[in-house]
């Protein structure tokens, strides 16, 4: 069974930073590019990074580049999220997904989510 | 960025009638087009990629059609389990979500 478990959410004060990982099982990691997605309560989906199986591709939103990194560790099956320099509008639940066609490419399964919240 | 626009916004459907979501896309996606249901509380879930491709265990009473521009989500004979949002994505650029189209049964 494909599982995906998020965790590093939590509040944090705007400027500052967070890291998000996504431990995978289920399913063999090094075959799947991964993508993370967010979405504020109340609002839609929003594409926030992806990256290739081997690292070599990588893509962001134009709302977080320069400021987040996606990565990957595929010997500890493991997806991460480095956020810095954090803002008020970046305040969601964070969602680690598997990308069968590439790091743009549909989610075919999602984890259950890991809220960031962003104040003072 | 491409537009994903749905409607209606809502939509309230008696049980075993026929719910049929719309999305629109703001300029050609082919068939780079998925579909997901979220239930509060719980991830989203696949239903529907390359516009009419069943994902592994999805119920036959969801289909999808549509290329380009203008994309359908049909649910066939409506189950209570299927009260939900509904998204529709495009891939065809970076992923581009459109906002949901809320389905209550009547």
């Amino acid at each position: 069974e494909v599982q995906l478990v998020e965790s590093g959410g939590g509040l944090v004060q705007p400027g500052r930073s967070l890291r998000l990982s996504c431990a995978a099982s289920g399913f063999i990691f090094d075959d799947y590019a991964m993508q993370w997605v967010r979405q504020v309560p109340g609002k839609g989906l929003e594409w926030v990074s992806g990256i290739s199986w081997n690292s070599a591709t990588t893509a962001y939103t134009d709302s977080v580049k320069g400021r987040f990194t996606i990565s990957r560790d595929n010997a500890k099956n493991s997806l991460y999220l480095q956020m810095s320099s954090l803002r008020a509008e970046d305040a969601a639940l964070y969602y680690c997904a598997r990308a069968p066609y590439g790091s743009g490419s549909f989610a075919d399964y999602w984890g259950q989510g890991t809220l960031v919240t962003v104040s003072s | 960025d491409i537009v994903m626009t749905q409607s209606p916004a809502t939509l309230s459907v008696s049980p075993g009638e026929r719910a049929t979501l719309s999305c629109r896309a703001s300029e050609s996606v082919s068939s780079h087009l998925a579909w997901y249901q979220r239930k509060p509380g719980q991830a989203p879930r696949l239903l529907i990629h390359g516009a009419s491709t069943r994902a592994t265990g999805i119920p036959a009473r969801f289909s999808g059609s549509g290329s380009g521009t203008e994309f359908t989500l049909t649910i066939s004979s409506l189950q209570s389990e299927d009260s939900a949002i509904y998204y529709c994505q495009q891939y065809n650029n970076w992923p581009t979500f459109g906002q949901g189209t809320k389905v209550e049964i009547k």
